[in-house]
């Protein structure tokens, strides 16, 4: 267990809606990253945030979108979606700003658009 | 393009035998090297890294060869057990750019067989 959670674990829903992911770090951690898994692909960098601010992003759609609150946990937001956005969304958690330090992953929600 | 390629899939070894993942990177700016293992339903789980000032990082049964000259690196488990079967990503990042999010190879999943 990595101390880092996520919710929900599955996610089913259709072209067009909107969906929301959630991941807790591990305590203490004020790194969040967001990964995107897809089919035959390694895992794709998207965003991070640091203590609530944006620290870093890579190949994130304008149709999504991430937030991290003041308790730390942070939400992913998907929307219009298509179904090429089915994946595995993993979020990942580090002690430290720039991401030098291991960064521990959560189970992941898979997302399944039809 | 494909900054961290992983180009064997999957592989297959027998128990108390050798294990050798293979991984192959294009950035020369890329200075830290890890090795995460994924079990199925669960997060990437971290195993093993290696900067770039160093050509070996043993921890184990594991230990990571870096040839920076070939941009290649290699994790080798020695002796494998049947509870190494996993995914193994390997994941580089650079000291610039963005920072210190992590990129991926596709993985290659690893059996080994009683």
């Amino acid at each position: 267990d990595s101390g880092v959670t996520q919710t929900p674990k599955h996610l089913i829903t259709a072209t067009g809606q909107r969906v929301t992911l959630r991941c807790s770090p591990r305590s203490g951690d004020l790194s969040v990253y967001w990964y995107q898994q897809s089919l035959d692909q390694g895992l794709q960098f998207l965003i991070q945030y640091y203590n609530g601010e944006e620290r870093a992003k890579g190949n994130i759609l304008e149709r999504f979108s991430a937030q991290q609150f003041p308790d730390l946990h942070s939400e992913l937001n998907l929307s219009s979606l298509e179904l090429g956005d089915s994946a595995l969304y993993f979020c990942a958690s580090s002690v430290d700003e720039s991401g030098f330090r291991e960064q521990f992953f959560g189970p992941g929600t898979r997302l399944t658009v039809l | 393009d494909q900054q961290v390629k992983q180009n064997s899939p999957s592989l297959s070894v027998q128990e108390g035998r050798i294990s050798i993942l293979n991984c192959d990177y294009t950035n020369s700016m890329f200075d830290y090297f890890l090795w995460y293992k994924k079990y199925p339903a669960e997060g990437p789980t971290f195993l093993i890294s290696i900067s770039s000032i160093k050509d070996k990082n043993e921890d184990g049964r594991f230990t990571v060869f870096l040839n920076k000259s070939a941009k290649h690196l290699s994790l080798h488990i020695v002796p494998s057990q049947p509870g190494d079967s996993a995914v193994y990503f390997c994941a580089s990042r650079s000291h610039g750019g963005s920072q210190g999010n992590l990129i991926f190879g596709k993985g290659t999943k690893l059996s080994v067989k009683p």
